[in-house]
């Protein structure tokens, strides 16, 4: 186990309804990144937060946006569900020290997100 | 053109026998490198790194060359257990995000 754990587990929504999904980084991680990763595909990184701020980004549009929390928690939220937005929502959580070393990104199980 | 291809498989293989994947990457200022394991419905993890120099972990070994823009993981000896998909990822620079390559699946059979 990697120390990392996210919820809900699975998730059913209808378009156009919002959703919060939520992870919990591996103790002294302070980065967390979120990925998309839809079926048969690799995982698409959404976004990225150090220290409660976001430092990166990939191409998804605004209604996805997230938050870092002071103990290195993190939400993920869509608004305006699409059926594409179907997935499985990966977070990973790593450190990020002083000089800009990162050690190994650690994924947590996922949350499965269907949109009907 | 994605920035990491991988040939999808499935790759279809008995045990005991050697495997090869490969994976070519677009960004020629990559500088980390890695191969991922991901299990039917369970998250990546981490196979190993893959450096310039090539690096062995028991029967897998990994390459790298920056020239061809190219990595390869070399499975030996394959296990019924190493059935999985093996994503080809790559990073940018220290910090940024992880690109991964859309998979190459692994069916080992008896």
């Amino acid at each position: 186990e990697t120390g990392v754990t996210q919820s809900p587990t699975h998730l059913i929504k209808t378009r156009g309804q919002q959703v919060t999904l939520r992870c919990s980084s591996q103790s002294g991680h302070n980065t967390v990144s979120w990925y998309q990763q839809a079926l048969g595909q690799g995982p698409q990184f959404i976004f990225q937060y150090y220290r409660e701020e976001e430092n990166g980004r990939g191409n998804f549009p605004p209604r996805f946006s997230g938050l870092q929390f002071p103990n290195y928690s993190s939400e993920l939220n869509v608004n305006a569900l699409e059926l594409d937005d179907s997935a499985l929502y990966l977070c990973a959580s790593r450190t990020l020290d002083s000089g800009g070393a990162l050690d190994t990104q650690y994924f947590g199980p996922g949350t499965r997100l269907t949109v009907l | 053109r994605k920035e990491v291809e991988q040939d999808p498989g499935p790759f279809n293989v008995p045990e005991g026998a050697t495997v090869a994947f490969n994976c070519t990457y677009s960004n020629s200022a990559s500088q980390s490198f890695f191969w991922y394991r991901q299990d039917c419905r369970k998250e990546p993890k981490l196979l190993m790194s893959v450096y310039s120099s090539g690096n062995e972990d028991g029967r897998f070994t990994a390459q790298l060359n920056r020239a061809s823009q190219y990595i390869s993981l070399l499975i030996r000896d394959s296990k019924l257990s190493d059935s999985a998909t093996y994503l080809c990822v790559v990073e940018a620079r220290a910090g940024n995000m992880l690109t991964f390559g859309g998979g190459t699946r692994l069916m080992v059979k008896p």
